[in-house]
Formats: C-alpha cells, structure tokens, sequence
C-alpha cells in the first residue's frame, strides 16, 4: 500500500473549522483514501472514506485533489471532544489490514 | 451502529500463562482483526481472519494464536505470555475488503 505523509501536530481553536492535510503522492489508481480517528484511550473510529469524489458525512468532509495526490479531512466545527490522533490511510481493498502511520494529533482549546 | 465489543478493558497475567482476549462484533462481518498498539510502533497487525475457520497471520503472529469457531467471534490466545506482550490489543471487524473497519476499544494487557 501507498504511503502517506501527515502533519505531527495541530492545533485549533473550538467552534472553528479545521482542515486535516494529507499526502499521498504515490497513490494508485484503485486506493481508497480512509480516515480514522483516535481518541485517548480508545480503539481507531473511523471517520471517512473516499475514491476520487468529495465525500461528506456527519462527522466530516473528505475533499480529494484532482489528481489524487493529496486530500483533506475537513471538521466543520471544531468541539473539544475531536481532539483525537487522525490517521489518512491509503487502502488498495487487498484482503489485507489498513496500515497506520504516525497520523496528526489534534488539540482543540476552549 | 456496529458493535465489536472486547471483553475486558484491562488485564493483568503472568509470565507463562496462557491468556484469551475474545472479541464479539454484533454485525455478521466476514473479516476480523487483531492488532496490537505499542506507543512509536503503531498498530501491527497480528492475525486476521476472512471467515469461520479461518485464519492468516499478520506482520508479528509470534507467541500468539486465533481461534474463529463462529462468525461473530474471533479469539486471540497468548500460548505462554512474555512481558514483551505487554500492550494495547485492539480487535476489528469489517464486512469486506473494501468497506471501513470497526475497532474495539481494547484490552490493555499487562504481563508481570
């Protein structure tokens, strides 16, 4: 699978929008792009996924660049409990499991 | 909403016991998962199974076994625990390949 790059670490304020950046560079044509969160002391939740279109739910956006070498997990209002480690996961549907990097850790202040 | 529920949350055991971590999803997944989350390396992916019966190891299946008797069940055993098993096990589930995974909210094991 694909590799993605990640910020360490943001920070946002609450009620605020939050834009999550992701790289995926070497992504091929049949990768999905999956996001999942993690909250302390909690298993992996998933968020979203996406191919190629913009995809929205009611936890977040996904927006997807044209040539798919990037994508954005969008919060549309940041509340404490979104602080949370954010993983971007390239998943080509093989039989096998998600691969997690480092991911983003995001802090919300009051 | 999917459940995959984990039957403890914390665990304490001794070296050279044998330990069972059970997991249950309630949402008649075909592909389960057994990972485990130490800080700095991840999570790594110890077994997985795409249906009853059976089984595939993952990245690190040393010292551990799975045991898939029924769909909604996926057992992890620790054949004779080491403290180098001390970790976060988290168990998922997903109906399949191409659809979202579903976490559990771990067993904190602690072998003394």
């Amino acid at each position: 699978d694909a590799k993605t790059t990640q910020p360490n670490s943001m920070e946002s304020n609450e009620e605020e929008p939050v834009h999550l950046p992701c790289n995926h560079s070497t992504i091929s044509g049949t990768d999905y792009i999956h996001w999942y969160r993690q909250l302390p002391s909690q298993g992996p939740e998933y968020v979203i996924h996406g191919l190629t279109s913009n995809v929205n739910n009611r936890m977040a956006s996904l927006a997807i660049a044209e040539d798919r070498k990037s994508s954005t997990l969008i919060l549309h209002r940041a509340t404490l409990r979104d602080a949370a480690v954010y993983y971007c996961i390239l998943f080509g549907g093989s039989q096998g499991n998600l691969i997690f990097g480092k991911g983003t850790k995001l802090s919300v202040k009051p | 909403d999917v459940k995959v529920t984990q039957s403890s949350r914390y665990l304490v055991k001794r070296t050279g016991e044998k330990v069972f971590l059970e997991c249950v999803q309630d949402m008649d997944h075909e592909n389960m998962f057994w990972y485990r989350q130490d800080p700095g390396l991840g999570l790594r992916l110890i077994y997985f199974s795409y249906d009853v019966k059976m089984k595939e190891k993952g990245d690190i299946p040393e010292g551990y076994s799975v045991s898939r008797e029924k769909k909604e069940r996926f057992s992890l055993i620790l054949e004779s625990a080491s403290t180098n098993q001390t970790s976060m096990y988290l168990c998922a589930s997903r109906w399949d390949r191409i659809l979202p995974q579903h976490f559990g909210d771990g067993t904190r094991l602690s072998i003394l």
